[in-house]
């Protein structure tokens, strides 16, 4: 499956504790993208990425957050002193800048996390 | 800024009816338009976008879309649906040359046997 891959797909935390997730584009993929869904809701902007260039952060995106992507290849992203507002759908995505599909974003499976 | 709007939050219909899901936009300028189809607890799956050029949009599992710029719709259509088709549909904006895109809240379709 040469799809967008993300790990873990499931994590439980306590409050307070720091999480990481993991985002592997499709392998030509330049573009990659980070949303979150929170049930009920479209997914919502976070950040993205051009190559290992943080291009744009949301609003959302507060200071616990931290995104990188520092080979141009999978990114994180890191939450720290985790809330129970934090519990949600953790979604990336990722796009070519080249070719005939540069519009079209794709998204891996998804992390859920779980905030206690 | 730019926001989608899916009035409906259900839908349902038969299997072999007709199946529309609703969708209206803002946005400055002209449109990049997307819609996504999302399983449980599974990730987003592209169905089809329009860019430019026919207003009519053809995509994948025989959906279709018309993207209408006096009314700023963009609704999702399938002339025959099946109970597997049943899942939860996003549309989603994104100004031109702005790859940030903006969701609706989603559409769950039910179709029955």
């Amino acid at each position: 499956d040469t799809g967008v891959s993300q790990d873990p797909r499931h994590k439980i935390t306590k409050r307070g504790q720091n999480v990481t997730f993991r985002c592997d584009p499709i392998s030509e993929h330049n573009r990659l993208y980070w949303y979150r869904q929170t049930l009920g809701q479209g997914p919502e902007f976070l950040t993205y990425f051009q190559n290992e260039a943080q291009l744009e952060k949301s609003r959302l995106l507060s200071d616990r957050f931290s995104a990188e992507r520092p080979k141009g290849s999978f990114s994180t992203l890191e939450i720290q002193r985790t809330e129970q507002g934090d519990s949600a759908m953790y979604l990336c995505a990722s796009s070519a800048d080249s070719g005939g599909d540069t519009d079209t974003q794709y998204f891996g499976p998804g992390t859920r996390l779980t905030v206690l | 800024a730019q926001s989608v709007a899916q009035p409906e939050d259900q839908v349902n219909v038969a299997e072999g009816n007709p199946l529309t899901v609703k969708c209206t936009y803002s946005v400055s300028g002209n449109p990049y338009l997307f819609w996504y189809v999302q399983y449980p607890n599974r990730g987003l799956q592209f169905l089809l976008k329009y860019i430019t050029g026919d207003n009519l949009v053809k995509g994948s599992y025989g959906f279709e879309a018309e993207f209408n710029k006096s009314q700023t719709s963009f609704h999702l259509k399938k002339p025959s649906a099946l109970v597997s088709d049943s899942a939860l549909y996003f549309c989603a904006v994104s100004p031109r040359n702005d790859y940030k895109l903006s969701f609706g809240a989603g559409t769950t379709v039910t179709v029955r046997a």
